[in-house]
């Protein structure tokens, strides 16, 4: 499968525990979006790389959000001391950029559920 | 079957009907739209994208119309099937070329046997 690829598909974890989440994008796509979605709304945009760069980051990434693309390959999100309003699904999209837009695949998402 | 305005959420139609999601977006700047699929529990899906210099594309049983004046967008999905069923979200690229997206708030499909 060269789709995105997200791990966990799903996570558990009391308040105020730190939890991380693994993104693999397309091996050929230099941009990398993270997204979040709550249940009946469409994904919201949270941070946005290319290849290693973090170049934008959403009002909605409180200073408790990282994101992190160390090589320009994978990429990583960490919540810490998770509140249960960050329970959501959490979306990885990627995209081959340059001067034009082009589409953005996402991942499954892995699905945050804060207990 | 088409749904109107944005706030309709559900559209209901037969299998084999024609069906017709619309979208309203909300920036003049945008230059770049996609429509996605999500099925429960799925990532969305991309189906088609049209850029600002076109008013119609066609892909495969889908077609998306552009219609910048009124900044209106619609999917057109033609002999509707089940596997069709899911929530159909309208994206758009805001004034960015960095690719972020802004996704409207989807209408859930639902194909009657």
């Amino acid at each position: 499968d060269t789709g995105v690829s997200q791990d966990p598909r799903h996570k558990i974890t009391k308040r105020g525990q730190n939890v991380t989440f693994r993104c693999d994008p397309i091996s050929e796509h230099n941009r990398l979006y993270w997204y979040r979605q709550t249940l009946g709304q469409g994904p919201e945009f949270l941070t946005y790389f290319q290849n290693e760069a973090q170049l934008e980051k959403s009002r909605l990434l409180s200073d408790r959000f990282s994101a992190e693309r160390p090589k320009g390959s994978f990429s990583t999100l960490e919540i810490q001391r998770t509140e249960q309003g960050d329970s959501a699904m959490y979306l990885c999209a990627s995209s081959l950029g340059g001067s034009l837009n082009t589409e953005a695949f996402f991942g499954q998402g892995t699905r945050l559920t804060v207990v | 079957g088409e749904n109107v305005g944005l706030h309709l959420p559900t559209l209901s139609v037969q299998e084999g009907d024609n069906s017709i999601i619309n979208c309203a977006y909300s920036n003049s700047a945008s230059d770049y739209f996609i429509w996605y699929k999500q099925e429960s529990g799925k990532g969305p899906q991309f189906i088609i994208d049209i850029r600002s210099n076109m008013d119609k594309r066609q892909g495969q049983r889908v077609t998306v119309l552009l219609n910048k004046t009124v900044k209106h967008l619609s999917l057109q999905i033609a002999a509707t099937q089940p596997g069709d069923s899911a929530v159909y979200f309208c994206a758009e690229n805001g004034s960015s070329n960095t690719g972020k997206l802004i996704f409207g708030q989807g209408t859930t499909l639902q194909v009657k046997p």
